[in-house]
Parts: structure tokens; C-alpha cells; sequence
């Protein structure tokens, strides 16, 4: 089955550092790319981040210079360094499976792990 | 940027109806739109990529067409299970707003 399975997650004083993980399982060919997307309380979702094969990332203006992304694809793992965190920072952060059939689409998502940022 | 509207932000309709929701992207992202369904408290689940493409194992009853800026999804008959949350998403991965179903 394939599955990707969060972690990490948890309450955070702002200005504080989290790193989320992303545990991979049930498909075993390198995937072409993986994505963080997050979704404030009652609000939309947010693409976060995203990462392709050979290391090239893209980050949202929001978390540009804060958050890290990177892949282990020997210990099929997804990672999301969080640095400097912010109240708007609160969120489910899911990441998510780069689709095979489309360019940009994801096809695999994880439950999701829930960060809080309070004080 | 690209930004993207959906329309409307929430609908109310009768099982068996069909319904429609619009995504518009602020410039040309030829057939680069992607359809999600999101229940309370699940991850967000593919329905249709590339604009019209019905992901694998997702019900006939979900369409979706539409190039340049103007998308459309259908569901064909609405049935209780489809109350959700819909997005659309473009290229650059970023989100639309959401419509929100409900059953009438």
C-alpha cells in the first residue's frame, strides 16, 4: 500500500525552530517530486514548498528564507526544516507524492501533522 | 504571481443534481489545472489532472474541461458522499480559494 506517514508536529513558542519528517512506504521508484502543503484552521491550503529529483526546491514567498526542504530518497523521507516560526505558521502540514501522470499534481497525500505556534 | 478565483465559494444542491464550480487563473496556464476533493479532517484526494484527466479510480460522475483561464468541474449527479471541499490548482502549485458542497 502506498502511504506516506507525518511526523513531527507540536506546539512551538514563536521565533522557535521545528522540523517536520515524512516517512514514505509502498512505491519504490524515485519519485519525480514531493511537495509540503499546509492548511491553517478553517482556511484554504497552502502550497509550502516542493522538491525534485536532484535536489532543486522552490519555496512559497511566505516561508522563503525560513523553511528548508529536503529528500532522502535512500530512506524514502520527505523533511521540512521550519526555523523562525510565526503565529500564521499554525497549521496541518501534509506532504504530499508528485504525481507520475502530470507535471505538478499530487497523488499521494499524507493525514497530515499539526503544528501550533504559541507562546 | 498566478492567482486563482473559484466560484461560488460554497453551493447547496439536491442529490442527483448536477453541479458545476469554476476556477479562473489570473494568465494562461494552458490545461495545467489540477481538481481536489478535501472531507473534514482528510487529506486533500486527486480527481482530476491536467484539466480533464479523471485520476485513476475516481468516479465517471467527476469531469472536468476547460484551457487558458477558464476551468470547469462537474459532478454529473451529486451523491452524499461528495460533500466536501473542492480545489482547483495550477502549475505553479498554488491553490484556489475552495467551493464548499453541501447537500440541500
Amino acid at each position: 500500500e502506498v502511504q506516506l506517514v507525518e511526523s513531527g508536529g507540536g506546539l512551538i513558542q514563536p521565533g522557535g525552530s521545528l522540523r517536520l519528517s515524512c516517512a514514505a512506504s509502498g512505491f519504490t521508484s524515485s519519485v519525480k517530486y514531493m511537495s509540503w502543503v499546509r492548511q491553517a484552521p478553517g482556511k484554504g491550503l497552502e502550497w509550502v514548498s516542493v522538491i525534485y529529483t536532484g535536489g532543486r526546491t522552490f519555496y512559497a514567498d511566505s516561508v522563503k528564507g525560513r523553511f528548508t526542504i529536503s529528500r532522502d530518497d535512500s530512506k524514502n523521507t520527505l523533511s521540512l526544516q521550519m526555523n523562525s516560526l510565526r503565529a500564521e505558521d499554525a497549521a496541518v502540514y501534509y506532504c504530499a507524492r508528485g504525481s507520475r501522470s502530470s507535471s505538478y499534481a499530487f497523488d499521494v497525500w499524507g493525514q497530515g501533522t499539526m503544528v501550533t505556534v504559541s507562546s | 504571481d498566478i492567482q486563482m478565483t473559484q466560484s461560488p465559494s460554497s453551493l447547496s444542491a439536491s442529490v442527483g443534481d448536477r453541479v458545476t464550480i469554476t476556477c479562473q487563473a489570473s494568465q494562461d496556464i494552458i490545461n495545467f489545472l489540477n481538481w481536489y476533493q478535501q472531507k473534514p479532517g482528510k487529506a486533500p484526494k486527486l480527481l482530476i489532472y491536467d484539466a480533464s484527466n479523471l485520476e485513476t479510480g475516481v468516479p465517471s460522475r467527476f469531469s472536468g474541461s476547460g484551457s487558458g483561464t477558464d476551468f470547469t468541474f462537474t459532478i454529473s449527479s451529486l451523491q452524499p458522499e461528495d460533500i466536501a471541499t473542492y480545489y482547483c490548482q495550477q502549475y505553479g502549485f498554488t491553490f484556489g480559494p475552495g467551493t464548499k458542497v453541501n447537500i440541500k
